[in-house]
């Protein structure tokens, strides 16, 4: 089942924060995270595997609650450059498949000057 | 020099029609995977192959038939398009599995458009 990620979209201006969250039904073994700009691939950002573990990426952060089944990306300090559509992939704790992530339906970052 | 390369970028045919997507990777990755992306950029894993053995295989029509002929390749071809299948198809690659710390790298995708 398709991990549910919120908001779907935010707007903000150089120099903001913004949360994004994602959340599972199912019991989770690592969350990762990619950022898609228009008419590009998708580029890795993070993976994190539970033990709510935080990691970070230059400003992008990240954290896991694998009790809740939920991840937030932290962007700060925005930056033109963090605009695209950024998606959580879920892997099921106890799955039979290593690598077979569910993507979440996205969430559309635009950062304006 | 590039990663995940894919071709062709762009695919327009006519439905009943049979195409292929060649997909290389050129890390020295053991899995390599196919994705279709669609109008709603819903990504959503097709087929995964670690090392020429087939490992994922979602629940896709078997029209589509991927094929590795060695661990740096990963084709498919689809059978008799239908409109539906017009969509953006992502290959990516991950090295050696290591349960939840498979980084995966997309290649630029194939855009298909089936009229």
């Amino acid at each position: 089942q398709q991990p549910v990620q919120s908001p779907q979209a935010v707007i903000l201006r150089e120099g903001e924060d913004a949360v994004i969250n994602c959340s599972s039904s199912k019991a989770l073994y690592s969350v990762h995270w990619y950022r898609q700009k228009h008419g590009e691939a998708p580029v890795f950002l993070m993976i994190l595997l539970k033990g709510g573990e935080q990691k970070g990426h230059e400003k992008i952060s990240a954290s896991f609650n694998e009790k809740k089944q939920q991840s937030s990306l932290y962007l700060t300090a925005s930056q033109l450059s963090y605009s695209g559509t950024y998606f959580c992939g879920t892997e099921k704790a106890g799955g039979t498949s290593y690598g077979k992530l569910t993507f979440g339906q996205g969430t559309i970052l635009t950062v304006h000057p | 020099d590039t990663a995940v390369s894919q071709t062709p970028k762009y695919l327009v045919t006519q439905m009943g029609n049979d195409k292929s997507i060649k997909c290389e990777q050129n890390l020295g990755h053991d899995t390599m995977y196919w994705y279709k992306q669609d109008s709603k950029k819903f990504l959503k894993i097709m087929f995964s192959y670690n090392n020429k053995e087939l490992i994922i295989n979602e629940t896709v029509p078997n029209r589509f038939s991927p094929k590795s002929p060695d661990k740096a390749h990963l084709n498919l071809h689809i059978n008799s398009l239908e409109l539906g299948d017009s969509a953006v198809y992502f290959c990516a690659s991950s090295p050696v599995a290591v349960w939840g710390q498979e980084t995966q790298y997309f290649g630029p995708g194939t855009r298909l458009l089936v009229l």
